[in-house]
């Protein structure tokens, strides 16, 4: 199976504040790699697919990069309603797998 | 509008059985790739299987935690998948989500309990 590795586990950050999360896989995955985020009592919504492309309806604040092990997903100014968790998965091999989130929090 | 809404979770007992449905609207079910997941209470999320359409060969898979006691069909005339759930035990207590594809969208999810 492959594992992914993201971190950090949680953050705090303050609104406008620039955040990074980055995501390994444990082996080459290219670009088959989502971004989600999940508010509290809600399913995921995918922002990010394909490492870099963003979602039809996804702000331009988010972004993704990346490929083959090393992942990198960034909100460039957090709004208020970016507080939330976010998970990297891959879809390159079955089983897809998921990285274990970050909580981003308020400062 | 595309929606997916899953039904049929609740309270089980460790042993039993529940068949979970997920039904889609404007979309045609027929043309995508439909995948479970879950996730366990204060957990991440978790791939559970999907179930290919019949241009992608029609085939299912599953997570190995779950292989031989659940098992995801679909009815495409009718526009829903299915996860039926078999010998369910304490740690399959999750909500469970189906969604488009490979994970591009999901349903609001429904909550399955396994405990005595």
């Amino acid at each position: 199976d492959i594992q992914m590795t993201q971190s950090p586990s949680s953050l705090s950050a303050s609104v406008g504040d620039r955040v990074t999360i980055t995501c390994q896989a444990s082996q080459d995955i290219s670009y088959y790699l989502n971004w989600f985020q999940q508010k509290p009592g809600k399913a995921p919504t995918l922002l990010i697919y394909g490492a870099s492309n963003l979602e039809t309806g996804v702000p331009s604040r988010f972004s993704g990069s990346g490929s083959g092990t090393d992942f990198t997903f960034t909100i460039s100014s957090l709004h208020p309603e970016d507080f939330a968790t976010y998970y990297c998965q891959q879809y390159q091999n079955v089983p897809l797998t998921f990285g274990g989130g970050t909580k981003v929090e308020i400062k | 509008e595309v929606n997916l809404v899953e039904s049929g979770g609740g309270l089980v007992q460790p042993g039993q059985s529940l068949r979970l449905s997920c039904t889609v609207s404007g979309f045609t079910l027929s043309d995508y790739v439909m995948s479970w997941f879950r996730q366990a209470p204060g957990k991440g999320l978790e791939w559970v299987g999907f179930t290919k359409n019949k241009a992608s060969g029609g085939t299912t898979d599953y997570a190995a935690s779950v292989k031989g006691r659940f098992t995801i069909s679909r009815d495409d005339s009718k526009s829903i998948a299915y996860l039926q759930m078999t010998s369910l035990k304490s740690e399959d207590t999750a909500v469970y989500y189906c969604a488009r594809g490979y994970s591009s969208l999901w349903g609001q999810g429904t909550l399955v309990i396994v405990s005595s």
